[in-house]
């Protein structure tokens, strides 16, 4: 199957900084990158949709100026967590999707953050 | 808001049991996927079955889809340690999958 990479697996920073992931599709173009957001034994939860090019498109109660996103190519979508705070402690995936793969998402493996 | 939600939230099981986990659904679908995920990893694709299917297999996974009941199963057959994860099933809304909650099957060597 297409392989989705996530990087960096792990970061751990202090309360106030910023923290960027990056989502990348390494076999395969993806028109549209998903980020969710899973609390410890929860189901994912659903951020924002990525499309190249173009703003993405965030999920109710998520706060845009808070998680930045940018799709600036078809492979690579990046997550930015503004001024992390400890209740932004979480495991961040991103799936991604595309024309060749159009009906099943390719997950990557998560990034785990810790906030301190 | 969750589309799918799993049944039973935990399974535990001997080694070489069958594994059944359910999901319903609440609104039209297009397809239904099942994922598996192992704990602090990230999700594996299992299975898609599309809305006018019945029923899917693949390898040791049986999936079927009530449409008119907005249900789906996943069967595991000959469950093996390794098996022991967290199972979601996605509906989709316009390629966009909406996950339930999980089962957690825990299978006992």
């Amino acid at each position: 199957g297409a392989v989705v990479s996530q990087h960096p697996s792990w970061v751990i920073c202090k309360s106030g900084t910023s923290v960027k992931i990056e989502c990348r599709s390494l076999d395969f173009q993806a028109t549209t990158m998903f980020w969710y957001r899973q609390f410890p034994k929860k189901s994912l939860m659903l951020m924002a949709t990525s499309n190249e090019g173009s703003k993405a498109t965030y999920e109710q109660g998520v706060e845009k100026d808070k998680f930045l996103i940018n799709h600036a190519s078809l492979t690579l979508s990046t997550l930015t967590v503004t001024s992390a705070h400890p209740e932004d402690s979480s495991f961040y995936i991103c799936s991604a999707t595309g024309l060749a793969v159009e009906e099943t998402q390719y997950f990557g493996p998560g990034t785990r953050l810790l906030v301190l | 808001s969750q589309q799918g939600e799993e049944d039973p939230q935990a399974l535990s099981i001997q080694e070489g049991e069958n594994a059944t986990m359910n999901c319903s659904y609440k609104t039209s679908i297009n397809n239904l996927q099942w994922y598996r995920q192992n704990s602090g990893r990230g999700l594996v694709h299992l299975i898609l079955i599309r809305s006018n299917e019945r029923e899917k297999h693949s390898g040791r996974l049986r999936v079927t889809l009530d449409t008119s009941k907005k249900s789906s199963s996943l069967l595991i057959t000959a469950s093996r340690a390794a098996d022991t994860a967290s199972y979601f099933c996605a509906t989709d809304n316009l390629y966009i999958p909406t996950f339930g909650r999980g089962t957690s099957l825990i299978v006992h060597p």
